[in-house]
């Protein structure tokens, strides 16, 4: 079946413009994660939906990002004025709904590759 | 907060050696444990899941173990072969997924064939 999808895989912007990036997690996975990876500081955590929950926001790096979630499927991570730091790549996971024994494997998409110039 | 740390950070070995990599954490209360694979310039594949309550997971060449008291997993790969050149993530769940993963920054493996 078909796996978590991203676009778009590479995305180059100039400092100070918006930029939407998206996420089409796999069909049934409630849970949809979006994760950082930057050169040399590993995978850091941004967010988590459940559903159509509203989301802890507390892990975005600043107030330039958002993220939603449209009718718990499709996931847009939106970031505003970008600054050359936010130059990473932007990956996206899913999995069916969180347990008493805590979430279920985790599967995630090819990244998107920012470069903000 | 939780802390995860992979050791080594690269390892190079011939083609059909065994060989052990190793991640730890600080925070024992996690939820489970889950090692991914990631080859370059892609998204990450996951390997094995462990859950708190299991001691180790096998799939084919691959076993995991965990000791949640001492903070201690390790990803035993037998056989390695040149197709398993990739870098090898470990990640712990400590807030029930809620938190997301929290990630060691990997160990990038080579194997000569």
């Amino acid at each position: 079946g078909a796996g978590v999808s991203q676009s778009p895989s590479n995305k180059v912007t100039e400092k100070g413009k918006d930029v939407e990036l998206r996420c089409d997690p796999i069909s049934g996975h409630t849970a949809l994660y979006w994760y950082r990876q930057s050169l040399g500081q590993g995978l850091e955590f941004l967010i988590y939906f459940q559903g159509n929950s509203a989301p802890d926001k507390s892990g975005l790096p600043s107030d330039r990002f958002s993220a939603e979630r449209t009718g718990g499927s499709v996931s847009t991570l939106t970031i505003q004025r970008t600054q050359q730091e936010d130059s990473a790549v932007y990956l996206c996971a899913s999995s069916l709904a969180l347990s008493a024994s805590g979430a279920h494997e985790q599967y995630f998409g090819p990244g998107t590759r920012l470069t903000v110039t | 907060k939780q802390e995860v740390t992979q050791i080594p950070a690269a390892l190079s070995v011939p083609e059909g050696e065994n060989l052990v990599l190793n991640c730890s954490f600080t925070d024992s209360a996690i939820y489970n444990l889950q090692w991914f694979r990631q080859d370059p310039g892609k998204g990450l594949t996951s390997l094995l899941l462990i859950q708190s309550s299991q001691r180790e997971q096998t799939s084919g060449r691959l076993n995991a173990s965990l000791d949640k008291s001492s903070g201690r997993s390790t990803l035993y790969i037998a056989a390695s072969q040149p197709g398993d050149s990739a870098t090898y993530l470990c990640a712990a769940d400590s807030g029930g997924g809620a938190d997301g993963l929290t990630f060691g920054k990997g160990t990038h493996l080579i194997i000569q064939p």
